[in-house]
């Protein structure tokens, strides 16, 4: 059975980076059979896609947050990663690594992780 | 861009909740007829869970008084038989997009 678990490393300060990993259990994230993606959701709202990595090393990033974010993937210890630069109190989300699958289902996320919370402040 | 409507309503239990989701631009694929609309449900504290894919198709596993509907651009979520643990945040998803949610509360 496909898992996800978010980490990372607690509240981070204005300006400063973000970032997280996704630690992938139950299928190796090489496989053909998935795509993985990024997706938050500040407190008491909705959920907002960040990116996908696609299997073919190209990721896809949200337009609004091009600039400011890379999506990698560590295959020795297949986990996913997030990174996210200059962050401001707009930041401040629960966090979620999702997988998707590849061909005809895909287009949507079909497993998520808990999610993590992370706060930004001054 | 997914719109939703309502943002939220209230249901007595027992009863039928409707939530509709439309999109912007025609997302049924010519090649294979499929329409690429999720929708996924969240309970208070927990991550989303998908319900129904290619706008029609339950997950395994989830119950059968939830069905979806519709094609092209205007979709369907119906809940039939309320029950308590249906309170929940209901989005429809197509790619990288989301609807903004419907609440569902129980009345």
């Amino acid at each position: 059975q496909l898992r996800l678990q978010e980490s990372g490393s607690g509240p981070v300060k204005t300006s400063e980076t973000l970032s997280l990993t996704c630690a992938v259990s139950g299928v190796s994230i090489s496989s053909s059979d998935y795509t993985w993606g990024w997706i938050r959701q500040p407190p008491g709202k909705g959920l907002e896609w960040i990116g996908d990595y696609y299997q073919d090393g190209k990721p896809e990033y949200n337009l609004s947050l091009e600039s400011r974010v890379t999506i990698s993937v560590d295959m020795s210890l297949n986990q996913i990663s997030l990174r996210l630069t200059s962050v401001t109190a707009a930041d401040t989300a629960v966090y979620y690594c999702a997988s998707e699958l590849t061909g005809d289902r895909a287009g949507h996320y079909a497993d998520w992780g808990h999610g993590i919370l992370v706060p930004v402040s001054s | 861009v997914l719109t939703q409507s309502p943002d939220s309503l209230a249901v007595s239990l027992g009863e039928r909740a409707t939530i509709n989701c439309r999109s912007d631009q025609n997302i049924q694929f010519n090649s294979n007829n499929k329409n690429y609309l999720a929708w996924l449900q969240q309970r208070p504290g927990q991550p989303p869970k998908v319900l129904i894919y290619w706008a029609s198709t339950r997950e395994p596993g989830v119950p059968d008084r939830f069905s979806g509907s519709g094609s092209g651009t205007a979709f369907t979520l119906t809940i039939n038989n309320v029950q308590a643990e249906d309170v929940a945040t209901y989005y429809c998803q197509h790619w990288g997009s989301f609807g903004q949610g419907t609440k569902v509360e129980i009345k």
